[in-house]
């Protein structure tokens, strides 16, 4: 399969606790975009690499959210210190630079307890 | 702020009827809106897309329209099957020149169920 993947696809932790999540987009796709999705809305914005380079975050990404992608491939979300609004499915995208297509992995779904 | 609005929220049909989802944007600078249909437990599917300079486009039993003027846009699914169910986001795209980014609005989604 050559789509975006995400691990793990669910994750219950305590509130309090860190968590860290991965995306690996589609092979060559230089943009990735990380969504946050809660019941019965559509994805929210939440950052936003061209390659290795972190160029924009939503306000929605506060200061206990941490995203990095090193090598310009796969990318890591972090969130420290979780609370209970948390809870939400996040969402990875790819796109390759100069298309307007984003490509979903499947997701993660986190349950802060 | 921007936003796009989604209508309706629920929708059910009879095998082999069509389905219409209708929505708005606010952004005028708006150039690119796609759809994407979502099944329980994954990930939003890219389905069908339509730039600005377009006002139609179909693909199989799938059409959307785009009313710039209106800041409208629907999808429309002909002969729908049970496995259309899903839900359904519109979203209404524009580049930022600066950092390439697109920045996406989604709409709430409409969930579509087909009845056999």
């Amino acid at each position: 399969d050559t789509g975006v993947s995400q691990d793990p696809r669910h994750k219950i932790t305590k509130r309090g606790q860190n968590v860290t999540f991965r995306c690996d987009p589609i092979s060559e796709h230089n943009r990735l975009y990380w969504y946050r999705q809660t019941l019965g809305q559509g994805p929210e914005f939440l950052t936003y690499f061209q390659n290795e380079a972190q160029l924009e975050k939503s306000r929605l990404l506060s200061d206990r959210f941490s995203a990095e992608r090193p090598k310009g491939s796969f990318s890591t979300l972090e969130i420290q210190r979780t609370e209970q609004g948390d809870s939400a499915m996040y969402l990875c995208a790819s796109s390759l630079g100069g298309s307007r297509e984003q490509y979903f992995g499947p997701g993660t779904r986190l349950t802060v307890t | 702020g921007e936003n796009v609005e989604q209508h309706p929220s629920t929708l059910s049909v009879q095998e082999g009827d069509s389905a219409v989802i209708k929505c708005t944007y606010s952004d005028s600078a708006s150039n690119y809106f796609p759809w994407y249909k979502q099944e329980l437990g994954k990930g939003p599917q890219l389905i069908i897309d339509i730039r600005s300079n377009v006002g139609e486009k179909k693909d199989q039993r799938i059409a959307v329209t785009l009313n710039k003027t209106a800041k409208h846009f629907s999808l429309h699914i002909t002969e729908t099957q049970p496995e259309d169910s899903a839900v359904y986001f519109c979203a209404a795209s524009k580049s930022l020149v600066k950092t390439s980014y697109d920045k996406v609005i989604f709409g709430p989604g409409t969930s579509l169920s087909v009845i056999p």
